[in-house]
């Protein structure tokens, strides 16, 4: 069956530019999760998403950071003005909700010039 | 706030050691899950542990859950090369979120 999906798998952008990375979940999964990793790093959460809503948004490094997810499936992470400091994989999970296990996509990686 | 910590965050062993990572809460945990992370993969969920004092197998792993529900470990028997990751552990945020709480990770170097 279908995983978590993530695109693009690779971003190179300059400095100073708005990307948007995209996450489809697995079908009937209500919560998703996006989480950012740096090289060698563990995993930092950014944003939760409960269906539509958010309800802990306590991640986002920045005012520059925003989500979405609309129709309780497709969620988009967007970063305005970009930095070096956020080059890093940004990982995106899905799961039935609760404390359920969470899947994950193959997240994207993003270079900031 | 609540913190989920894992030792080592490195280790380094030969091929046919055995290993173990440790995994400590600051609060008691409902339930606690291991995920791997292969080099330039993504944290694939191998298992959930729910009761205290919690034992579950997976071939040469062994997961455990602590009585007390604030602790767990993952113990590999004769690493093999194929076992070479990082592995968190995690556990749900005691705000009720439905948010997890990933320890830093433990990087398994395994020498063949």
């Amino acid at each position: 069956g279908a995983g978590v999906s993530q695109s693009p798998s690779n971003k190179v952008t300059e400095k100073g530019k708005d990307v948007e990375l995209r996450c489809d979940p697995i079908s009937g999964h209500t919560a998703l999760y996006w989480y950012r990793q740096s090289l060698g790093q563990g995993l930092e959460f950014l944003i939760y998403f409960q269906g539509n809503s958010a309800p802990d948004k306590s991640g986002l490094p920045s005012d520059r950071f925003s989500a979405e997810r609309t129709g309780g499936s497709v969620s988009t992470l967007t970063i305005q003005r970009t930095q070096q400091e956020d080059s890093a994989v940004y990982l995106c999970a899905s799961s039935l909700g609760g404390s359920q296990p969470q899947h994950f996509g193959d997240g994207t990686r993003l270079s900031i010039l | 706030g609540q913190q989920v910590m894992q030792i080592p965050q490195y280790q380094h062993v030969q091929e046919g050691e055995d290993f173990t990572t440790y995994c400590n809460s600051s609060t008691t945990l409902s339930n606690i899950q291991w995920y791997k992370q292969r080099p330039g993969g993504h944290p694939v969920f191998l298992i959930q542990l729910v009761k205290s004092g919690e034992v579950k197998k997976q071939k040469r792993l062994t997961f455990q859950f602590g009585e007390a529900k604030k602790n767990s470990s993952l113990h590999i028997t004769a690493t093999q090369t194929t076992d070479v990751g990082t592995y968190f552990c995690a556990g749900p945020s005691s705000s009720n979120t439905g948010k997890l709480i990933f320890g830093q990770g433990t990087t398994l170097q395994v020498k063949p």
